[in-house]
């Protein structure tokens, strides 16, 4: 069975600074991948996925993430951070060999962003 | 409308009653899922379903029991509430096997409060 781990249960960041989510998982092969937002009282939003190809991935609102395969990660990026995007972000993780079936999700990272 | 419609938005209920959360997608999607989610522990798994004569169990299935009603709804049912059922539900739905898709799509969530 797959597993997701997210280091960082807070993370706070300055307006206009870099950001990097940390998301680990462990599976036999390589999963689908997926990260997630949820600002408060929303449901969650598609961000990014990787599938297959290219190592990086592009998403909305200017965030990308690298799957890198020798160390199990596929952590999330935003080159400047805006006040808008203090959210709580979740990876998630799926099997293949029948669609990506059930997702399994980190336990999710609280981002906080300082003026 | 939204994609994927939850009601109620918010219950709080008695210990020891029935409740049913409910959920309704236009996606046109085969699968559809129930999680709940609560702080720290990020969304874990109550039931999914492939398609309309298929249920499963996910982690956390203690205590909730689903129902497909069609293609486009799953309900989510609480025999008995408990206090420790309080928490945020969320209804998702995604493509079949063989589809990339967008991962899932999820409702609003449900807000229940077991007291």
């Amino acid at each position: 069975a797959q597993s997701v781990t997210q280091p960082d249960i807070h993370i706070t960041v300055s307006e206009g600074a870099s950001l990097e989510l940390r998301c680990n998982y462990s599976y036999g092969a390589t999963p689908y991948l997926f990260w997630y937002v949820q600002s408060p009282g929303q449901g969650l939003q598609l961000l990014l996925k990787y599938f297959s190809g290219d190592t990086l991935v592009q998403g909305i609102k200017g965030f990308e993430a690298e799957f890198k395969r020798s160390q199990s990660s596929f952590n999330l990026r935003k080159p400047s951070v805006h006040w808008s995007d203090a959210a709580e972000y979740f990876c998630a993780v799926g099997a293949r060999g029948s669609g990506y079936s059930t997702l399994t999700f980190g336990k999710g990272t609280m981002l906080l962003v300082s003026p | 409308d939204a994609d994927v419609t939850q009601t109620p938005r918010n219950r709080i209920t008695k210990t020891g009653k029935r409740i049913m959360l409910e959920c309704s997608q236009t996606k046109g999607h085969d699968r559809m899922y129930w999680y709940r989610q609560d702080p720290g522990l990020g969304l874990r798994l109550i039931y999914y379903s492939f398609d309309v004569k298929d249920i499963n169990k996910g982690e956390i299935s203690d205590g909730y029991s689903v129902s497909r009603q069609a293609q486009a709804k799953f309900s989510l049912s609480l025999e008995s509430a408990i206090p420790n059922q309080t928490a945020l539900y969320f209804c998702a739905t995604s493509d079949s096997p063989g589809r990339t898709g967008d991962g899932y799509t999820f409702g609003s969530g449900t807000r229940l409060t077991v007291v």
